[in-house]
């Protein structure tokens, strides 16, 4: 059973490009949760997501940030015209929902943004 | 908004001591806690949770955790540390039951523990 899947695990971009970063939730997991770790510190909730609906958005930037899961495939954030603060690693986790551990996050592995 | 204090950025410890990582939170609600072990350039990985019943929790590689009401707090012990407990440690809290903001984690900056041989 394959736990969060995260890609790419690496990405550089230069500033003003644009930054795709995929996630895909344990088997059978439809909530989606995305987390920004900014050098030394804690992660910091971005948003939390079910399929095709956005439940909690209050930790994403105003601008050049944005977050979905579509019915079929995987969790996309989306930050556009990036600028050297957004360089962080971000990570995607899961949990099922249901049931008495419905919140129980699974996290994946991350990816790291580095902005040049 | 929730809030976590980890007290002490960085752990140190020999091997075979008594580890210690100290996590309090404010809520006027008791919430869901949690551990997080984060070994270098991987994910987080669940170590133990409390959400109800008994307040002494037993996880993963011999850790546990005690949650105190009256203290606020949801420290981390290990009886001896070995070397391959040196990681970061992440403390972190959501609210109960369901509905918007409910199942977020508020995590705390993180605590580095170093095992020295």
């Amino acid at each position: 059973n394959a736990g969060v899947m995260q890609n790419p695990r690496h990405l550089v971009r230069r500033r003003g490009q644009e930054a795709r970063l995929r996630c895909s939730p344990m088997k059978g997991h439809s909530h989606v949760y995305w987390y920004r770790q900014l050098p030394e510190e804690g992660l910091k909730f971005m948003v939390y997501l079910q399929k095709e609906n956005i439940i909690d958005e209050s930790g994403m930037p105003k601008e050049r940030f944005s977050a979905e899961f579509p019915k079929e495939g995987p969790s996309i954030l989306r930050i556009q015209q990036v600028v050297r603060g957004d360089s962080a690693a971000y990570f995607c986790a899961s949990s099922s929902g249901q049931g008495t551990n419905w919140n129980e996050q699974f996290f994946g592995p991350g990816t790291r943004l580095t902005v040049l | 908004a929730q809030s976590v204090t980890q007290l002490g950025s960085h752990v140190s410890v020999s091997e075979g001591a008594l580890v210690l990582l100290r996590c309090n939170y404010s809520s006027s609600v008791p919430p869901y806690l949690f551990w997080y072990v984060q070994y270098p350039n991987q994910g987080l990985q669940l170590l133990l949770k409390y959400t109800t019943g008994a307040t002494l929790v037993k996880g993963i590689n011999g850790f546990e955790a005690e949650f105190k009401k009256s203290e606020t707090s949801f420290h981390l012990t290990k009886p001896s540390a070995h070397m391959s407990d040196a990681a970061e440690y992440f403390c972190a809290v959501s609210d109960h039951g369901r509905g918007s903001t409910l199942g977020r984690l508020y995590f705390g900056r993180g605590t580095q523990l170093t095992v020295w041989p």
